[in-house]
């Protein structure tokens, strides 16, 4: 089975603080994305990765930062924390180039910002 | 750009009944994926069902069926013998099946589902 984990299911940080959410995948998989939950919006893509160190703009990049060092682990890293960053954050993964392959998701990492 | 709508934010269905919950979605691309994720409270996402679009036969899961319907743009889930376990958030989701196409997932805003016993 594929495993998809996540640092922290819950986590509370200051305003201004720096922030960073780790994502580790078992499978292998060089395509790992970061999403952004919100009530009412559903999930909205941060950030992608293809490959080590290859990263990408999804389509909230603002306020964030990535790093992709070794392929089974991505980092969501956020420079200064803000209350309106307060959210739930959900990592997946998925194997590049097979024609019908989904993606694993992570349990997700609930931040508040304060 | 690729947009997907469900229309219900929130539905009900009595234990051991059916229930549909919609999607529509628009794009220009002729090949692709459509996704129903489950999202239960504990919040683990899980895949529930998947349709490629060039695909006319609805994709099933057991009690999970689609109502696929591509010219008109629409995806809908049918669960049948709703059970406790089914109430979740449900997501409908595209991705893009054209060849150099990101694998990113593009998502409805959800629809919350409550199975009353």
């Amino acid at each position: 089975d594929v495993k998809v984990t996540q640092s922290s299911r819950y986590l509370v940080k200051r305003t201004g603080e720096k922030v960073f959410l780790e994502c580790v995948q078992d499978m292998d998989h060089e395509n790992m994305f970061w999403y952004r939950q919100d009530p009412g919006l559903g999930l909205r893509l941060i950030y992608f990765s293809y490959d080590v160190k290859m990263k990408e703009k999804g389509d909230i990049p603002e306020g964030y930062s990535v790093s992709r060092e070794k392929k089974e682990r991505f980092s969501l890293i956020l420079e200064s924390a803000s209350t309106n960053q307060t959210s739930m954050y959900l990592c997946a993964s998925i194997q590049q180039g097979r024609r019908g392959e989904t993606q694993y998701f992570g349990p997700g990492t609930r931040l508040l910002v304060l | 750009a690729q947009t997907v709508t469900q229309s219900q934010p929130e539905m009900s269905v009595q234990e051991a009944e059916t229930v549909t919950l919609s999607c529509t979605y628009d794009t220009s691309e002729s090949d692709y994926y459509l996704f129903w994720y489950k999202q239960p409270p504990s919040r683990q996402m899980i895949l529930v069902i998947r349709q490629e679009a060039y695909k006319q036969q609805n994709a099933t899961e057991n009690r999970f069926s689609v109502n696929f319907q591509k010219a008109a743009k629409s995806f809908s889930l049918k669960i049948s013998d709703s059970q406790l376990g089914d109430a979740a958030m449900y997501f409908c989701a595209y991705r893009s099946a054209l060849r150099g196409a990101t694998n990113k997932l593009i998502f409805g805003t959800g629809t919350l589902l409550a199975v009353q016993p």
